[in-house]
């Protein structure tokens, strides 16, 4: 049971590249959610998904695509990349009742030149 | 809107001490919270969580909170601080409606031999 697992775990990108981080669980756990965690802003909701099929926007998600069409996997696609998305990406599941804690991924370090 | 504050952004201690950490969260109806630990390039681990009932919850490596309604409070406390514990502490509220977990900035924690 590997728990959530995000890949790559560190990235260089140049402006204007587009990229995906991946994110996968194996608790069958039926949300999941992608943050990004700045200094001094604590994590803040990108994307996340209730089920397969189903996504929604988080607090900051401009910039950002999601798609969710198995259970186990949620990527996190980056566009067009900008300096402004340099930050730490944590991916996070958890089961789908009342007041589940998420269990977290190592996380993503990603740094746009 | 559902928030989560953390006053103190850097908290140092001695090795021994107690230590207190403040949460307030801002927050309709009963919310479940949660506090975490991130150990520098590390995902987040659950250290407590609160749903309901007794509310003073255990949690590992020796930490309690307790959840104050009346004051909106969600204080982390440990008796004695180890070296170990030097990390960031991120306090969470879960709200019952979204399903969205909304995170405090974060105290990182300093402890002093």
């Amino acid at each position: 049971n590997a728990g959530v697992t995000q890949t790559p775990k560190f990235q260089v990108l140049k402006t204007g590249q587009s990229m995906t981080l991946q994110c996968a669980q194996d608790m069958n756990h039926e949300y999941m959610s992608w943050y990004r965690q700045d200094p001094g802003m604590g994590l803040r909701l990108i994307h996340y998904s209730v089920g397969a099929g189903i996504t929604d926007q988080g607090e900051v998600p401009n910039g950002y695509n999601v798609s969710r069409s198995t259970t186990e996997d949620f990527p996190l696609r980056l566009l067009s990349a900008a300096p402004s998305q340099t930050s730490v990406y944590f991916c996070a599941s958890r089961k789908r009742q009342e007041g589940q804690p998420q269990h977290f991924g190592d996380g993503t370090r990603l740094s746009i030149l | 809107a559902q928030s989560v504050t953390q006053p103190d952004i850097h908290i140092t201690v001695s090795e021994g001490a107690s230590l207190e950490l403040r949460c307030n969260y801002s927050y309709g109806a009963t919310p479940y919270l949660f506090w975490y630990v991130q150990s520098p390039g590390q995902g987040l681990q659950l250290l407590l969580k609160y749903f309901s009932g007794d509310t003073l919850v255990q949690g590992i490596k020796g930490f309690e909170a307790e959840f104050k309604r009346s004051q909106s409070s969600f204080n982390l406390r440990k008796p004695s601080v180890h070296w170990s514990d030097a990390a960031e502490y991120f306090c969470a509220c879960l709200s019952s409606n979204t399903g969205k977990l909304i995170f405090g900035q974060g105290t990182t924690l300093q402890v002093k031999p």
